[in-house]
């Protein structure tokens, strides 16, 4: 299995709603990440999980709340979210690190599309 | 941390050679040079990387400048399908953890 599963695909929810994101990978990599990005951006770097423990989290506000259940599993929990906050969602994962000519890199998921009314 | 620059688009013809560049003259000696695009409506994809030599996969080649201060995604014979935002990341010392993306090159197929 060489895939990052996000799920849903798309979801839209209101402002006083709580919901959850989620991204699943079996590829044994012990690093995952969630990106945010608008439309027509770059992504954007919100918190990164090294062996299930949240290693970086780039100031992102607490109405988004990660966890890592296990090494397969990563959320990213929703509450009190603003139109603004409407964006596509990104997981990924990767190894910690890479060895010399390893072939490597990031995995990405096809995202959640998340519309805030 | 060493940043790049790319120019926001880029146009070519199906079946034609494309040179996507990318300057980073503050390189450091342990960045690595990554690759990555995004097809509409997908997450970003592994395309190639290196840190000195120049590289084939079967995707495409990368050319780094002798004095590692610029570098050329490559793609031999462009389809439809590589219609995508093309980004050149530095990774410090290949640790999976600094990925930061600038804009990209937004490369447009035409038929």
């Amino acid at each position: 299995d060489t895939e990052v599963t996000q799920t849903p695909k798309h979801l839209v929810m209101g402002m006083t709603n709580k919901k959850s994101l989620k991204c699943e990978q079996h590829m044994g990599h012990r690093a995952m990440y969630w990106y945010k990005q608008k439309a027509k951006k770059p992504p954007e770097l919100m918190f990164v999980y090294s062996y299930e423990k949240l290693s970086i989290n780039e100031s992102v506000p607490s109405r988004f709340s990660p966890e890592c259940p296990n090494s397969s599993l990563l959320n990213l929990h929703l509450h009190a979210l603003q139109p603004e906050d409407s964006a596509l969602y990104l997981c990924a994962s990767s190894q910690i690190r890479w060895a010399p000519g390893q072939n490597y890199g990031y995995t990405f998921g096809s995202g959640t599309r998340l519309t805030v009314v | 941390d060493a940043k790049t620059t790319q120019p926001n688009s880029m146009e070519s013809n199906e079946e034609e050679p494309v040179h996507l560049p990318c300057n980073h003259s503050t390189i450091s000696g342990t960045d690595y040079i990554h690759w990555y695009r995004q097809l509409p409506s997908q997450g970003p994809e592994y395309v190639i990387h290196g840190l000195t030599s120049n590289v084939n996969n079967r995707m495409a080649s990368l050319a780094i400048a002798e004095d590692r201060k610029s570098s050329t995604l490559i793609l031999h014979r462009a389809t439809l399908r590589d219609a995508a935002v093309y980004y050149c990341i530095l990774v410090k010392n290949n640790y999976g953890q600094n990925f930061v993306f600038g804009p990209g090159t937004r490369l447009s197929v035409l038929p």
